[in-house]
């Protein structure tokens, strides 16, 4: 079974600074997805970011970039010119791309990152 | 666009009361599925459906049921409350062709 890891239960950050999370998986799988989503205090899922693990070029957002190495099944996400908006919970997930019947492409979660921003 | 929308948004309930959590996408996605969020535990799927006509449980089904009414719409189902069912219920919905998966706007549910 996959199991996604975020080692970080809170971070903070000085507006306009760069800010770094982390987030490690395991898989047995070759191809997959990974994911970035932001939970402000509304509770609102939003997507930030997504990976495709056969690409090798990081994925970039505007602001919001990954730092993938899928041999260390890594995938940190990398926030720049931090915004007071981009106070929130950062989770990370993982879903299979591979039509298996036991999870059907769901997502799976770690157990995320608080972030704050100061001003 | 509507995207994936859920209701109620929030909800009392009396321990050992029923009630239905209602979902119903617009994106004509196959795939559909219930998580809910606790606090420090990340998103837990409880029930998913891969296609219209069929379900499945997920790491936590126990005291839930659900109905894939058609291909827009999946309720999630308490039958016998407990307040340690209490928790914010996110309905999701995807395909394999987008490669990603939408929310709803979470359901917040008290148990007491």
């Amino acid at each position: 079974a996959q199991t996604v890891t975020q080692s970080q239960p809170e971070m903070s950050v000085q507006e306009a600074e760069t800010v770094t999370l982390s987030c490690t998986y395991d898989t047995s799988e070759s191809d997959y997805y990974l994911f970035w989503y932001k939970q402000p205090p509304s509770r609102q899922m939003i997507l930030v970011i997504r990976q495709e693990a056969y690409k090798q070029q990081n994925a970039t957002e505007n602001r919001f970039s990954v730092n993938f190495q899928k041999a260390a099944k890594s995938f940190s996400l990398k926030i720049s010119d931090s915004q007071l908006g981009d106070a929130a919970m950062y989770f990370c997930a993982y879903r299979s791309r591979e039509n298996y019947g036991g999870s059907q492409g769901n997502l799976i979660f770690g157990k995320g990152t608080k972030l704050s921003v100061k001003p | 666009n509507a995207g994936v929308t859920q209701t109620p948004k929030f909800q009392v309930l009396k321990t050992g009361q029923s009630m239905t959590l209602q979902c119903a996408q617009d994106m004509n996605h196959n795939s559909m599925y219930w998580y809910r969020q606790d606090p420090g535990m990340g998103l837990r799927l409880i029930y998913y459906s891969a296609s219209e006509g069929t379900t499945d449980k997920g790491e936590v089904p126990n005291g839930y049921n659900v109905s894939r009414l058609n291909k827009r719409e999946f309720s999630l189902r308490l039958e016998s409350a407990a307040p340690s069912q209490t928790s914010v219920y996110f309905c999701a919905s995807g395909s394999w062709g987008t490669n990603t998966i939408y929310f709803g706007e979470g359901s917040w549910l008290t148990v007491v």
